[in-house]
């Protein structure tokens, strides 16, 4: 039972252009969502998050939205850039009521030359 | 500041043995969680140490067992060691009960299961 969903196992951008990387959860209970980062052979890096009573939060080159009614968030990197290049799990949690953060499979984002 | 640490980096070992994994949470930070990450999957939660006592747990069978000592640092013991729990253990600290907090993770301990 997979309450957070990434459905592109990956994905691929010219450099310069805007990645927008996809997620979907399906427990109401989830107030908070964040996404990590994750380059080989390293642990995932904490890199942008929102609570549920935002719609948008941005840093930097970095934009996360997001749709309760449709329980979809998403993540635009703008512009893409070759360091970018790595895997982008989307995760959420429910404050308060569980400690436990829930991942995604992850996204690989390919940033083409 | 020093980060997370985890050891050993990597480690075979048979079915049926046991395994002790280490990590050393970052300075400051009383929270430690530990994941699972199979390949080609995202972490899965294990369990989460708060103050020395366990503060929640994933769908773990009891084998899995863990610690925390004064220091905040950290171990994962898994017993009767079956071939799926081949993986990426992860773990992360933080500086508050995780529900809503940022996790900073280590670089993990490959098993693989023979």
């Amino acid at each position: 039972d997979q309450q957070v969903k990434q459905n592109s196992p990956s994905l691929s951008v010219q450099e310069g252009r805007i990645s927008i990387l996809n997620c979907d959860y399906t427990n109401s209970m989830f107030d908070y969502f964040l996404w990590y980062k994750k380059y080989p052979a390293e642990g995932p890096t904490f890199l942008i998050s929102i609570s549920s009573i935002k719609d948008k939060n941005e840093d930097g080159r970095f934009t996360v939205f997001l749709n309760k009614s449709a329980k979809h968030l998403s993540l635009h990197i703008v512009p893409s850039q070759p360091g970018d290049s790595a895997v982008y799990f989307c995760a959420a949690s429910a404050q308060g009521r569980d400690d436990k953060i829930i991942f995604g499979k992850g996204t690989r984002l390919h940033i083409l030359p | 500041e020093t980060g997370v640490t985890q050891s050993p980096t990597h480690l075979i070992k048979t079915r049926g043995q046991q395994v002790t994994l280490r990590c050393s949470s970052q300075s400051g930070h009383n929270t430690v969680s530990w994941y699972q990450q199979a390949l080609g999957q995202g972490p899965q939660f294990i369990f989460q140490y708060y103050r020395e006592e366990e503060n929640g747990r994933g769908n773990f069978p009891p084998r899995f067992s863990g610690l925390q000592f004064p220091n905040y640092s950290s171990e994962l013991n898994v017993n009767a060691l079956e071939l799926d729990d081949s993986a990426l253990y992860l773990c992360a600290s933080s500086s508050a009960r995780a529900g809503t907090g940022e996790l900073f993770f280590g670089e993990g301990s490959r098993l693989t299961v023979l």
